[in-house]
């Protein structure tokens, strides 16, 4: 089991570029999502799914659009790049909701130049 | 969502117990607490959860008194590879999805 993988490690952008980060997992979860977390920070969710063809918006979801067309991928779409979103961004997936155990990728960490 | 508060930083020294509390005052009766652990460039981990009373693990302990309004990660004889920063989570219902993970607390272990 690779658990939950992500690509790139590192991205580099200019201001109004687009890109998608992709998140995948292999532990056959219903619920995936996207957190950022800003230097000495904690994580903050921008987008989630609970399951293929069902996401929704979480804390900090402007900037950024998510699909779920398989259990599987879950990719983050930055539309038009900012400076402000700056940051690293972990994906997550876990079996059930509220408490249950989060599985989190290593992480891509973006600079937006 | 039930808003938890934790020290911002913790020191400590190899082979000393560390315990980090965490207040949540207004846990609801179906939220679980759930403990994490990261470390820098990499996501966090899952240390421990539980409802009430007290669980232990191979890693740590987690104390929760019987009003549940608070709880203490205990980590026994840490070494300076338990350096790192660890979330306290409050969560359970059904549409408590939207997780956040505050600051959380910096525990540095010194040799």
């Amino acid at each position: 089991n690779a658990g939950v993988t992500q690509t790139p490690k590192f991205q580099v952008l200019k201001t109004g570029q687009s890109m998608t980060l992709q998140c995948a997992q292999d532990m056959n979860h219903e619920y995936m999502s996207w957190y950022r977390q800003d230097p000495g920070m904690g994580l903050r969710l921008i987008h989630y799914s609970v399951g293929a063809g069902i996401t929704d918006q979480g804390e900090v979801p402007n900037g950024y659009n998510v699909s779920r067309s398989t259990t599987e991928d879950f990719p983050l779409r930055l539309l038009s790049a900012a400076p402000s979103q700056t940051s690293v961004y972990f994906c997550a997936s876990h079996p059930g909701l509220g408490g249950d155990e989060q599985f989190f990728g290593p992480g891509t960490r973006l600079t937006v130049l | 969502l039930a808003k938890t508060t934790q020290p911002i930083s913790m020191d400590s020294y190899e082979g000393q117990e560390v315990n980090i509390t965490c207040s949540h005052n207004n846990i609801a009766t179906n939220d679980y607490i759930t403990w994490y652990q990261q470390f820098p460039s990499q996501g966090p981990r899952f240390i421990i959860q539980g409802y009430k009373t007290k669980v232990t693990n191979e890693v740590a302990s987690l104390f929760i008194p019987a009003d549940r309004k608070s709880s203490t990660l205990s980590l026994p004889r840490v070494s300076l590879s338990d350096t790192a920063v660890y979330y306290c989570l409050v969560a359970g219902g059904a549409n408590d999805y939207k997780l956040s993970f505050g600051a959380g607390t910096t525990v540095t272990v010194r040799a």
